[in-house]
C-alpha cells in the first residue's frame, strides 16, 4: 500500500534561517506532488506541483522554492524564512489519473518567530 | 486551475441531525471531490463524483453535482461527534487541484 511521510511534525525557526521540509512517498511510482500551505482559519494555497523528477511548477511567486531530486522525494525550501511564511505545510500525492484523489502527509506546523 | 468555495463557513449542529454543506465553482470540470481535516491533520478524501454524474452515496455521505449551476452539495446524515471537522471541496481539473476555504462543522453531543 501507498504511504506518504512528511517531517518534521513542528519547526520553530527564527526570522532569516533557512528551511527544509521533506516529503517521501512509498509504494507508487511517477506521483504528483504538492505542497499546500494552510494559515491559521483558512484554506489551503496551493504552493508547488510536480508531475515529474526535476520538473516544478509554481503557483504563487514567494520567498520558498521546491526540489524534486527523486521519483518519490519532494522538498520545500527558503534560504531566509519570514514571519509570513509561518503556517502548516501539506505535501500529497495523486496518480497521474484524472479521477485519483489527492493523498495527504500529516503535515509541518511552522512557526517562524 | 478550478476552485471550489464551500458554504456555509460553519455550521453547528446536535448529534443526530442532518449536515449539509454546499460548494460552488466557476469553470467546466471532469470530477468534484469532498474532502475532511479534522485540527491540525492533513486531508482524507471522503468521496469523488464525476461530471457526467448526478448523485453519489457513501456511507452516511450523499453528494449531489449540479454541473449547469456549478454546484455540488454534501450531506453528511445521522452526525456524530467524531463527524466534527472541516469539510473542503475540490473541483478537479488535471494537474492542479484547488481547496477553497472550508466548512468548519461542529456537532455537539
Amino acid at each position: 500500500s501507498q504511504t506518504i511521510h512528511q517531517w518534521p511534525a513542528t519547526l520553530v525557526q527564527p526570522v532569516g534561517s533557512p528551511l527544509s521540509l521533506e516529503c517521501t512517498v512509498e509504494g507508487t511510482s511517477n506521483p504528483n506532488l504538492y505542497w499546500y500551505r494552510q494559515a491559521a482559519g483558512r484554506g489551503l494555497q496551493l504552493l508547488f506541483y510536480s508531475v515529474g523528477i526535476g520538473q516544478i511548477s509554481s503557483e504563487v511567486p514567494q520567498n520558498l522554492s521546491a526540489s524534486r531530486p527523486q521519483d518519490r522525494q519532494f522538498i520545500l525550501s527558503s534560504k531566509k524564512l519570514l514571519l509570513s511564511d509561518s503556517g502548516f505545510y501539506l505535501c500529497a500525492w495523486r496518480t497521474g489519473h484524472e479521477s485519483s484523489p489527492l493523498h495527504f502527509g500529516n503535515g509541518t506546523r511552522l512557526t517562524v518567530t | 486551475s478550478q476552485q471550489g468555495e464551500e458554504d456555509p463557513q460553519a455550521l453547528s449542529i446536535q448529534e443526530g441531525e442532518n449536515a449539509t454543506m454546499n460548494c460552488s465553482y466557476k469553470t467546466s470540470i471532469n470530477n468534484l471531490q469532498w474532502y475532511r481535516q479534522n485540527s491540525g491533520r492533513g486531508l482524507v478524501h471522503l468521496i469523488l463524483i464525476r461530471s457526467n454524474e448526478r448523485e453519489k452515496h457513501s456511507g452516511r455521505l450523499r453528494v449531489t453535482l449540479d454541473t449547469s449551476k456549478k454546484s455540488s452539495s454534501l450531506l453528511i446524515t445521522a452526525s456524530r461527534a467524531a463527524d466534527t471537522a472541516s469539510y473542503f471541496c475540490v473541483a478537479s481539473g488535471y494537474s492542479t487541484l484547488t481547496f477553497g476555504k472550508g466548512t468548519m462543522l461542529l456537532v455537539s453531543p
